[in-house]
Protein backbone atom coordinates (compact mmCIF):
# COMPACT_ATOMS: atom_id res chain seq x y z
CA UNK A 1 0.00 0.00 0.00
CA UNK A 2 1.14 3.60 -0.42
CA UNK A 3 2.01 3.89 -3.42
CA UNK A 4 2.91 7.32 -5.25
CA UNK A 5 3.45 7.69 -8.88
CA UNK A 6 4.48 10.38 -11.27
CA UNK A 7 4.50 10.51 -15.39
CA UNK A 8 5.89 11.17 -16.90
CA UNK A 9 9.02 9.13 -15.51
CA UNK A 10 11.55 11.20 -18.14
CA UNK A 11 11.30 14.30 -20.48
CA UNK A 12 13.01 16.25 -22.64
CA UNK A 13 12.16 19.63 -23.86
CA UNK A 14 13.00 22.82 -25.59
CA UNK A 15 14.43 25.63 -23.91
CA UNK A 16 11.13 27.76 -23.42
CA UNK A 17 8.12 25.16 -23.73
CA UNK A 18 6.26 24.23 -20.44
CA UNK A 19 6.10 20.94 -18.86
CA UNK A 20 3.95 19.44 -16.46
CA UNK A 21 4.75 16.59 -13.93
CA UNK A 22 2.02 14.51 -12.61
CA UNK A 23 2.09 13.36 -8.56
CA UNK A 24 -0.84 10.71 -7.90
CA UNK A 25 -1.20 8.65 -4.70
CA UNK A 26 -2.76 5.36 -5.82
CA UNK A 27 -4.46 3.73 -3.13
CA UNK A 28 -4.84 6.44 -0.77
CA UNK A 29 -5.66 9.96 -0.03
CA UNK A 30 -3.17 12.70 0.57
CA UNK A 31 -3.89 16.29 1.55
CA UNK A 32 -0.52 17.17 1.23
CA UNK A 33 2.18 16.62 -1.19
CA UNK A 34 5.45 18.05 -1.20
CA UNK A 35 8.06 18.22 -4.59
CA UNK A 36 11.28 18.02 -4.37
CA UNK A 37 14.40 19.14 -6.73
CA UNK A 38 17.56 16.87 -6.69
CA UNK A 39 20.80 17.76 -8.38
CA UNK A 40 23.12 14.56 -9.02
CA UNK A 41 24.51 13.39 -5.97
CA UNK A 42 22.68 15.90 -3.69
CA UNK A 43 20.09 15.34 -1.00
CA UNK A 44 16.26 16.50 -1.93
CA UNK A 45 15.40 20.01 -1.92
CA UNK A 46 11.92 20.90 -0.92
CA UNK A 47 10.44 23.25 -3.01
CA UNK A 48 6.91 23.32 -2.13
CA UNK A 49 4.02 21.95 0.03
CA UNK A 50 1.13 21.33 -2.05
CA UNK A 51 -2.15 21.21 0.33
CA UNK A 52 -5.43 20.16 -1.32
CA UNK A 53 -7.95 22.41 -2.33
CA UNK A 54 -5.44 25.80 -1.71
CA UNK A 55 -2.68 27.14 -2.90
CA UNK A 56 0.77 25.89 -2.42
CA UNK A 57 3.36 27.19 0.26
CA UNK A 58 7.03 27.71 -1.79
CA UNK A 59 10.06 27.17 0.20
CA UNK A 60 12.27 30.57 -0.02
CA UNK A 61 14.36 31.09 -3.02
CA UNK A 62 11.65 28.82 -4.95
CA UNK A 63 9.79 31.23 -8.41
CA UNK A 64 6.34 30.07 -7.29
CA UNK A 65 5.69 31.86 -11.23
CA UNK A 66 8.16 29.14 -12.54
CA UNK A 67 7.50 26.12 -10.68
CA UNK A 68 3.47 26.01 -10.68
CA UNK A 69 1.54 23.71 -8.33
CA UNK A 70 -1.70 22.38 -8.10
CA UNK A 71 -3.71 20.35 -6.22
CA UNK A 72 -7.03 19.80 -7.23
CA UNK A 73 -7.75 16.60 -5.58
CA UNK A 74 -6.53 13.95 -2.41
CA UNK A 75 -4.79 11.89 -4.97
CA UNK A 76 -3.13 14.22 -8.00
CA UNK A 77 -0.74 17.20 -7.63
CA UNK A 78 1.00 18.67 -10.99
CA UNK A 79 3.88 20.51 -10.80
CA UNK A 80 4.41 22.72 -14.10
CA UNK A 81 7.76 24.00 -14.79
CA UNK A 82 7.16 26.96 -17.43
CA UNK A 83 9.43 28.49 -20.05
CA UNK A 84 11.83 25.81 -18.89
CA UNK A 85 15.44 26.48 -19.52
CA UNK A 86 18.63 24.23 -19.39
CA UNK A 87 19.21 25.17 -15.50
CA UNK A 88 15.65 23.87 -14.80
CA UNK A 89 17.09 20.72 -15.98
CA UNK A 90 16.83 18.17 -12.58
CA UNK A 91 15.55 15.26 -11.03
CA UNK A 92 11.79 16.10 -9.79
CA UNK A 93 10.62 13.55 -7.11
CA UNK A 94 6.70 14.24 -5.33
CA UNK A 95 5.78 12.36 -2.54
CA UNK A 96 2.31 12.01 -0.43
CA UNK A 97 1.90 12.66 3.58
CA UNK A 98 -0.50 11.96 5.35
CA UNK A 99 -4.02 11.91 4.68
CA UNK A 100 -7.41 12.42 6.00
CA UNK A 101 -8.43 8.24 5.11
CA UNK A 102 -5.83 7.56 8.00
CA UNK A 103 -2.80 6.17 6.05
CA UNK A 104 0.18 6.91 5.80
CA UNK A 105 0.94 7.32 9.47
CA UNK A 106 1.20 11.32 10.78
CA UNK A 107 4.94 12.89 9.33
CA UNK A 108 5.30 10.31 7.10
CA UNK A 109 6.06 10.91 3.46
CA UNK A 110 5.36 8.02 0.48
CA UNK A 111 7.75 8.94 -2.48
CA UNK A 112 7.68 8.96 -6.18
CA UNK A 113 9.47 7.25 -8.54
CA UNK A 114 10.81 10.80 -9.52
CA UNK A 115 11.05 12.53 -12.77
CA UNK A 116 13.94 13.41 -15.02
CA UNK A 117 13.80 16.73 -16.75
CA UNK A 118 16.43 17.58 -19.07
CA UNK A 119 15.99 20.87 -21.11
CA UNK A 120 17.81 21.65 -24.47
CA UNK B 1 15.04 25.55 12.75
CA UNK B 2 15.70 21.79 12.67
CA UNK B 3 18.80 20.04 10.49
CA UNK B 4 20.21 17.02 9.85
CA UNK B 5 23.79 15.83 9.15
CA UNK B 6 25.56 12.86 7.88
CA UNK B 7 29.37 13.49 8.51
CA UNK B 8 30.27 10.53 5.84
CA UNK B 9 29.71 11.17 2.23
CA UNK B 10 31.24 8.22 1.24
CA UNK B 11 31.01 5.00 2.43
CA UNK B 12 32.79 1.72 1.46
CA UNK B 13 32.62 -1.61 3.01
CA UNK B 14 32.95 -5.35 2.00
CA UNK B 15 29.75 -7.76 1.17
CA UNK B 16 29.15 -9.46 4.36
CA UNK B 17 30.98 -6.80 6.51
CA UNK B 18 29.05 -4.46 9.05
CA UNK B 19 27.63 -1.38 8.20
CA UNK B 20 26.71 2.30 10.29
CA UNK B 21 25.67 5.16 8.81
CA UNK B 22 25.62 8.38 11.10
CA UNK B 23 22.91 10.49 11.42
CA UNK B 24 23.03 13.63 13.85
CA UNK B 25 20.14 15.86 14.11
CA UNK B 26 19.24 19.66 15.48
CA UNK B 27 15.73 19.92 16.64
CA UNK B 28 14.37 21.69 19.94
CA UNK B 29 11.51 18.91 20.56
CA UNK B 30 11.45 15.27 19.98
CA UNK B 31 11.62 14.45 16.53
CA UNK B 32 10.34 12.14 13.74
CA UNK B 33 13.42 10.18 12.56
CA UNK B 34 13.29 8.64 9.07
CA UNK B 35 16.03 6.49 7.15
CA UNK B 36 15.53 6.39 3.81
CA UNK B 37 17.62 4.54 0.14
CA UNK B 38 17.84 5.82 -3.11
CA UNK B 39 19.19 3.45 -6.27
CA UNK B 40 20.29 5.84 -8.71
CA UNK B 41 17.56 7.59 -10.75
CA UNK B 42 15.19 6.11 -8.50
CA UNK B 43 12.86 7.43 -5.75
CA UNK B 44 13.24 7.13 -2.31
CA UNK B 45 12.35 4.05 0.00
CA UNK B 46 11.41 4.24 3.28
CA UNK B 47 13.95 1.94 5.77
CA UNK B 48 12.49 2.54 8.94
CA UNK B 49 11.13 5.11 11.05
CA UNK B 50 11.35 6.22 15.18
CA UNK B 51 8.15 8.38 16.60
CA UNK B 52 8.32 7.13 19.92
CA UNK B 53 8.67 4.64 22.10
CA UNK B 54 11.87 1.81 21.80
CA UNK B 55 14.59 3.40 20.63
CA UNK B 56 16.23 0.64 18.79
CA UNK B 57 13.66 0.33 15.65
CA UNK B 58 13.45 -2.29 13.40
CA UNK B 59 13.40 -2.23 9.32
CA UNK B 60 12.73 -3.79 6.27
CA UNK B 61 16.15 -5.44 4.77
CA UNK B 62 17.49 -5.93 8.19
CA UNK B 63 18.46 -2.19 8.96
CA UNK B 64 17.97 -0.98 12.42
CA UNK B 65 18.52 2.10 13.70
CA UNK B 66 19.06 3.53 17.16
CA UNK B 67 17.82 6.91 18.75
CA UNK B 68 19.82 8.33 21.28
CA UNK B 69 18.50 11.56 22.82
CA UNK B 70 22.02 12.59 24.29
CA UNK B 71 23.92 12.47 21.12
CA UNK B 72 20.74 14.13 19.15
CA UNK B 73 21.69 10.38 16.79
CA UNK B 74 19.81 7.99 15.18
CA UNK B 75 22.28 5.72 13.52
CA UNK B 76 21.75 3.58 10.66
CA UNK B 77 23.02 -0.21 11.15
CA UNK B 78 22.99 -3.50 9.46
CA UNK B 79 25.29 -6.50 10.72
CA UNK B 80 25.98 -7.83 7.21
CA UNK B 81 26.02 -5.88 3.85
CA UNK B 82 24.61 -7.01 0.59
CA UNK B 83 26.05 -5.94 -2.98
CA UNK B 84 22.19 -5.07 -3.19
CA UNK B 85 23.04 -2.58 -0.74
CA UNK B 86 24.98 -0.37 -2.64
CA UNK B 87 22.37 2.94 -2.88
CA UNK B 88 22.22 6.81 -1.68
CA UNK B 89 20.85 6.84 2.18
CA UNK B 90 19.44 9.40 3.79
CA UNK B 91 18.30 10.76 7.07
CA UNK B 92 15.05 12.73 7.62
CA UNK B 93 13.66 14.76 10.43
CA UNK B 94 9.96 15.90 10.96
CA UNK B 95 8.87 18.19 13.37
CA UNK B 96 5.47 16.69 15.25
CA UNK B 97 2.50 19.17 14.41
CA UNK B 98 5.52 20.15 11.62
CA UNK B 99 2.55 19.01 8.92
CA UNK B 100 4.89 16.15 7.48
CA UNK B 101 7.43 18.64 6.60
CA UNK B 102 10.80 16.86 6.15
CA UNK B 103 14.12 18.00 5.94
CA UNK B 104 17.06 15.64 4.97
CA UNK B 105 20.99 15.30 5.03
CA UNK B 106 23.23 15.22 2.23
CA UNK B 107 23.03 11.72 2.10
CA UNK B 108 26.13 9.03 1.84
CA UNK B 109 26.93 6.97 -0.52
CA UNK B 110 27.27 3.66 0.01
CA UNK B 111 29.82 1.07 -1.70
CA UNK B 112 29.82 -2.80 -1.43
CA UNK B 113 32.91 -4.48 -2.60
CA UNK B 114 32.60 -7.88 -3.55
Amino acid sequence: GAVVSQHPSWVICKSGTSVKIECRSLDFQATTMFWYRQFPKQSLMLMATSNEGSKATYEQGVEKDKFLINHASLTLSTLTVTSAHPEDSSFYICSAGSGTSGRPSRNEQFFGPGTRLTVL
Amino acid sequence: AQSVTQPDIHITVSEGASLELRCNYSYGATPYLFWYVQSPGQGLQLLLKYFSGDTLVQGIKGFEAEFKRSQSSFNLRKPSVHWSDAAEYFCAVGAAGGGNKLTFGTGTQLKVEL
